[in-house]
């Protein structure tokens, strides 16, 4: 199956830097790639949808000027978690779509970046 | 509103033991798909069913999904530790483009 990869998968950070995280697909092109951030013992939550070339789509209560999002390339997206507090402490997981053929649409994820902030 | 509901939410089982996973919804999905997430890890698709009424089986793991392409379920016979894991369900509706996710199984396999 395809791959996606991202980078950091974990960092450490203080109350107030920025953290950038990257999700590059690494044997396919993807169009869209998507942000979700999960929980403890929670499900997935999206948070936006990152198209290549355009403005990336946020979810209702995900602060765009907080999380920013830029897909430069059809393999490479990423997400700048600005002015970090504590609260942004999660487990930041992206995926990327990749079509198919008889209506699938497929749907990679990466191996997560664990974010810590102090 | 949880457009996907899934239940179990947690199931700890014997190995050996057969488990039902169930996935429903009010809607229609064009397709949905099936993860397994290990702590730490992102989840790691399994299946993908786009016909009402189809059956794919993973070698202990048979997936099903409804004739309406409303629910769908997983069954693991003869469970096994290495099963253990979050389970999701997630499906694409029909004319949507985001994928929605069920609030996940978390599953424990005891040896």
């Amino acid at each position: 199956g395809a791959v996606v990869s991202q980078h950091p998968s974990w960092v450490i950070c203080k109350s107030g830097t920025s953290v950038k995280i990257e999700c590059r697909s690494l044997d396919f092109q993807a169009t869209t790639m998507f942000w979700y951030r999960q929980f403890p013992k929670q499900s997935l939550m999206l948070m936006a949808t990152s198209n290549e070339g355009s403005k990336a789509t946020y979810e209702q209560g995900v602060e765009k000027d907080k999380f920013l999002i830029n897909h430069a390339s059809l393999t490479l997206s990423t997400l700048t978690v600005t002015s970090a507090h504590p609260e942004d402490s999660s487990f930041y997981i992206c995926s990327a779509r990749e079509g198919g053929t008889g209506g699938e649409e497929t749907q990679y994820f990466g191996p997560g970046t664990r974010l810590l902030v102090l | 509103t949880q457009l996907l509901e899934q239940s179990p939410q947690f199931l700890s089982i014997q190995e050996g033991e057969n488990l039902t996973v169930y996935c429903n919804s009010s809607s229609v999905f064009s397709s949905l798909q099936w993860y397994r997430q290990e702590p730490g890890e992102g989840p790691v698709l399994l299946v993908t069913v786009v016909t009402g009424g189809e059956v794919k089986k993973l070698k202990r793991l048979t997936f099903q999904f409804g004739d309406a392409r409303k629910d769908s379920s997983l069954h693991i016979t003869a469970a096994q530790p290495g099963d253990t894991g979050l389970y999701l369900c997630a499906g694409d509706r029909t004319g949507g483009f985001k994928t929605i996710f069920g609030a996940g199984t978390r599953l424990f396999v005891k040896a």
